[in-house]
């Protein structure tokens, strides 16, 4: 059974940059099937797809959010991670890792961490 | 970006009844649709995937269709495990985007 675990702080300073890692366990991390995708959620909202990283590394991002991301894939920790530089209280949310299919759907998601950017 | 456009934002429903959620596309996205359950404090759960083809292990009384820019996800005979949010996403054109969400609420 495929699982994801999100991981890193909960608590962001403004202007300072938010990273989280995804691990991935029960399944591959590098197969070409599948899009590494971060999610987030704030808190009472809908859902905002941030951006994804594939097994060869090559990444798409949400266009809102490009300036100031990075996603990461290391393969032999069977992780990948999220940076947000220059943060403000509008990226508070729960951020979720999430497999993508080729179908460009969610079939497994981390069980989300809130990330609250707050002096 | 593709703009999705849920309705009703809410519906009130008893166990037993039908329920129907419907999804509007801003511009063409064919069959690239799907649907997602979210219970409070849980992350969203894939029910249907491609408009109409139902996820492993998600209960038959879950259906989707649709095309273009029109789809509905129905639930024939809600259960009390049902009442929960739901998302549209369409999976057409980057970036992906989601529906408002629609909640079930008990009536």
């Amino acid at each position: 059974q495929v699982q994801l675990q999100e991981s890193g702080p909960g608590l962001v300073k403004p202007s300072q940059t938010l990273s989280l890692t995804c691990t991935v366990s029960g399944g591959s991390i590098s197969s070409g099937d599948y899009y590494w995708s971060w999610i987030r959620q704030p808190p009472g909202k809908g859902l905002e797809w941030i951006g994804y990283i594939y097994y060869s590394g090559s990444t798409y991002y949400n266009p809102s959010l490009k300036s100031r991301l990075t996603i990461s894939l290391d393969t032999s920790k069977r992780q990948f991670s999220l940076k947000l530089s220059s943060v403000t209280a509008a990226d508070t949310a729960v951020y979720y890792c999430a497999r993508g299919v080729t179908t460009a759907n969610f079939d497994y998601w981390g069980q989300g961490t809130l990330v609250t950017v707050s002096a | 970006d593709i703009q999705m456009t849920q309705s009703p934002s809410s519906v009130s429903a008893s166990v037993g009844d039908r329920v129907t959620i419907t999804c509007r596309a801003s511009q063409d996205i064919s069959r690239w649709l799907a649907w997602y359950q979210q219970k409070p404090g849980k992350a969203p759960k894939l029910l249907i995937y491609t408009a109409s083809t139902l996820q492993s292990g998600v209960p038959s009384r879950f259906s989707g269709s649709g095309s273009g820019t029109d789809f509905t996800l129905t639930i024939s005979s809600l259960q009390p495990e049902d009442f929960a949010t739901y998302y549209c996403q369409e999976a057409n054109s980057f970036p992906w985007t989601f529906g408002q969400g629609t909640k079930v609420e008990v009536k």
